[in-house]
């Protein structure tokens, strides 16, 4: 089972570019999420989802945008690059909202 | 809103030492508590968790077990090993599909 699958794991932008972060799971999952780590820090949830067509924010969620058109993929977009959103970001997701988090690698990005 | 609140580290213990991390939270509503490990270069795993007070969790001779009456969920291990050296995370999710993380605690074993 490949379960969560995050693509790229690095990247460098340059200020103001524009960028989509892909992932896909393969468990069926309702519950997708999006998540940034800033060093020495925990997760900061930017978006999730509870089903296809279905996205709300969480904590952090300007300079991104989601969309959910099919149950497996959760592409995160940042539009205009910016410093402040280099971190490590997580995709996941989960049966139920109170269920495990499957994590995908992670996505390291750098906006110089 | 909700938050989580976790005991600063790093935290560094000799192989075979008691392990207690600290973790308190508040929230409304009665959200499931989690504990995640991040081993490094990897994404979090689950390690345990508790859906309703009272539960305890356990998992690889960690425990923890849901207070609501001190809004606390504490990790601990009776003896530590060296493979256990991870960053340690508390969290709560709701039923809304909102989590709340804590900012990890660090623990190094030492032979």
């Amino acid at each position: 089972n490949a379960g969560v699958t995050q693509t790229p794991k690095f990247r460098i932008l340059k200020i103001g570019q524009s960028m989509t972060l892909q992932c896909t799971q393969d468990m069926n999952h309702n519950y997708m999420y999006w998540y940034r780590q800033d060093p020495g820090m925990g997760l900061k949830l930017i978006y999730y989802s509870v089903g296809a067509g279905i996205t709300d924010k969480g904590e952090v969620p300007n300079g991104y945008n989601v969309s959910r058109s099919t149950t497996e993929d959760f592409p995160l977009r940042l539009e205009l690059a910016a410093p402040s959103q280099t971190s490590v970001y997580f995709c996941a997701s989960s049966e139920g909202s109170k269920e495990k988090l499957f994590f995908g690698s992670g996505t390291q990005l750098s906006v110089l | 809103g909700n938050s989580v609140t976790q005991m600063e580290g790093p935290v560094t213990l000799s192989e075979e030492a008691f392990l207690t991390i600290n973790c308190t939270y508040t929230a409304t509503g009665y959200p499931s508590l989690f504990w995640y490990v991040q081993y490094p270069g990897e994404g979090l795993q689950l390690l345990l968790k508790a859906t309703k007070a009272d539960d305890k969790g356990s998992n690889k001779g960690f425990e923890a077990t849901y207070r609501k009456e001190t809004t606390s969920f504490h990790l601990e291990k009776g003896s530590v090993q060296v493979s256990d050296s991870a960053v340690y995370f508390c969290a709560l999710f709701t039923n809304a599909g909102k989590s709340t993380f804590g900012d990890g605690t660090t623990l190094t074993v030492k032979p």
